[in-house]
């Protein structure tokens, strides 16, 4: 599976979008996008994936780059409940039961 | 719909000991996914099992088993704790186009 960089670590104040990036350089032509979110002491949430188009759902947007080496996801209006650690994580849909974490990005939405 | 449960939450065992972790996934999905999450290391996968059989395994030791009912609920099992086995495991369900796995809240396991 291709290997994710995220910032370690972003800031965002509530009411404005926080929009968290990923570098997915290797990623083959059969891989998705997914991502996810842990709020502290929980599991994981499933936020949004995507292949090469760009999605949308009720809680986020997900851009993708054409080359699709780099992917941004996009959270239109942050609230505090947003906080968490944010996982982009990539994989065939074989291999979407076996999920590679990073590190993620920690973002910390402010007032 | 309810969601996947855990059970126990909380556990502390010593080393040495085994224990049995539980997992109930979503009404109708048959793939169950095992998870180990240390300040460390992070999130790692363990294994999967669908349809009762295992069917993706990670880079864990054979200490780390686990199996998966005809209902699908899953246990794991750990034998002869190890102090570095203390981590919160957490489980996940996916239905069959495997798009997004839902996750249980864990179960916390201290081993002292």
């Amino acid at each position: 599976d291709a290997k994710t960089t995220q910032p370690p670590s972003m800031d965002c104040a509530e009411g404005r979008a926080a929009n968290l990036p990923c570098n997915h350089s290797t990623i083959s032509g059969n891989e998705y996008v997914y991502w996810y979110r842990q709020i502290h002491s929980q599991g994981p949430q499933y936020i949004i994936h995507g292949l090469k188009n760009n999605e949308t759902n009720e809680m986020a947007s997900l851009i993708i780059t054409e080359d699709r080496k780099s992917s941004t996801l996009i959270l239109p209006h942050a609230t505090l409940r947003d906080t968490a650690v944010y996982y982009c994580i990539v994989g065939g849909t074989g291999t979407a039961s076996k999920l590679t974490f990073g590190t993620g990005t920690r973002l910390q939405v402010t007032l | 719909k309810a969601g996947v449960t855990q059970t126990p939450r909380y556990l502390i065992k010593t080393r040495g000991q085994q224990v049995t972790l539980s997992c109930s996934p979503i009404s109708g999905h048959r793939s169950v996914s095992w998870y180990q999450q240390t300040p460390g290391q992070g999130l790692q996968f363990l294994f999967e099992y669908f349809s009762e059989t295992q069917r993706n395994k990670g880079n864990f030791p054979g200490r780390f088993s686990g199996r998966q009912f005809s209902n699908s609920r899953s246990e794991m099992n750990v034998s002869t704790l190890e102090l570095g086995d203390s981590a919160l495991y957490l489980c996940a369900s996916s239905s069959l186009d495997y798009r997004e796995q839902f996750f249980g809240p864990g179960t916390r396991l201290t081993v002292l």
